[in-house]
């Protein structure tokens, strides 16, 4: 089982319509969940990150934590062209012997006009 | 600017050079990493450092051989690479969580090319 699961898409949203990027996770230790958007030829960069169960808002985007069902995942509002990109799920681990961030393969979102 | 600065941002090599990547942060974190991504591909985590500890090793042929002198900066060196390697090398930094949000700010990533 792979440790951070999405689904590589792509997903095709209308403009202005809500985007929903879904994650899940094996390890149930996770502490903290973060969302990158990386664009073709970029680096990733963080959009949001959460550690506590339920929702959280920043602006158009909101994500949602379920520890119990091990899923979190990121809601975009009033979707962009711009937000056409790759976004992905990292999933933070303390182990023994140190930090371990850990990264799904990405869903690529396509925002169409 | 991120503050996680990688150089170079290009490099051709061929598959008997020796070469190295750099990656320097300015954000006072104590996590680094080195993550590969391949065209079409998830990015990989290859190593990640600890307080200037090599924490993680994930499974990676021994060309690559990663080094932190210290929290601040980490090198990734490569000898006798193979034309699958062409990839894009990502350095990341994180903070310790007892001393604040832990999530990773990467560098620009340096576009390997293996010839």
């Amino acid at each position: 089982q792979k440790e951070v699961e999405q689904n590589s898409g792509p997903l095709s949203v209308p403009e202005g319509a809500i985007a929903s990027l879904n994650c899940t996770y094996s390890d149930r230790g996770s502490q903290s969940f973060f969302w990158y958007r990386q664009y073709s030829g970029k680096s990733p960069e963080l959009i949001m990150f959460i550690y506590s169960n339920g929702d959280k808002e920043d602006g158009r985007f909101t994500a949602q934590l379920n520890k119990a069902s091990q899923y979190v995942s990121l809601l975009i509002r009033d979707s962009q062209p711009s937000d056409s990109a790759t976004y992905l799920c990292a999933v933070y681990l303390l182990t023994g012997g140190g930090n371990k961030l850990t990264f799904g393969t990405g869903t690529q979102l396509k925002v169409e006009l | 600017e991120t503050g996680v600065t990688q150089t170079p941002r290009h490099l051709v090599m061929g598959m008997t050079n020796k070469k190295s990547l750099k990656c320097e942060q300015h954000l006072g974190h104590n996590a680094m990493y080195w993550y590969k991504q391949s065209a079409k591909k998830p990015l990989e985590l290859m190593f990640v450092y600890n307080f200037k500890e090599q924490t993680e090793n994930n499974s990676v042929p021994s060309r690559f051989s990663p080094e932190c002198p210290n929290s601040s900066h980490l090198f990734l060196h490569l000898h006798t690479l193979q034309p699958e390697d062409s990839a894009l090398y990502l350095c990341a930094s994180s903070q310790d969580p007892g001393q604040g949000s832990t999530e990773a700010f990467f560098g620009q990533g340096t576009r390997l090319t293996v010839v």
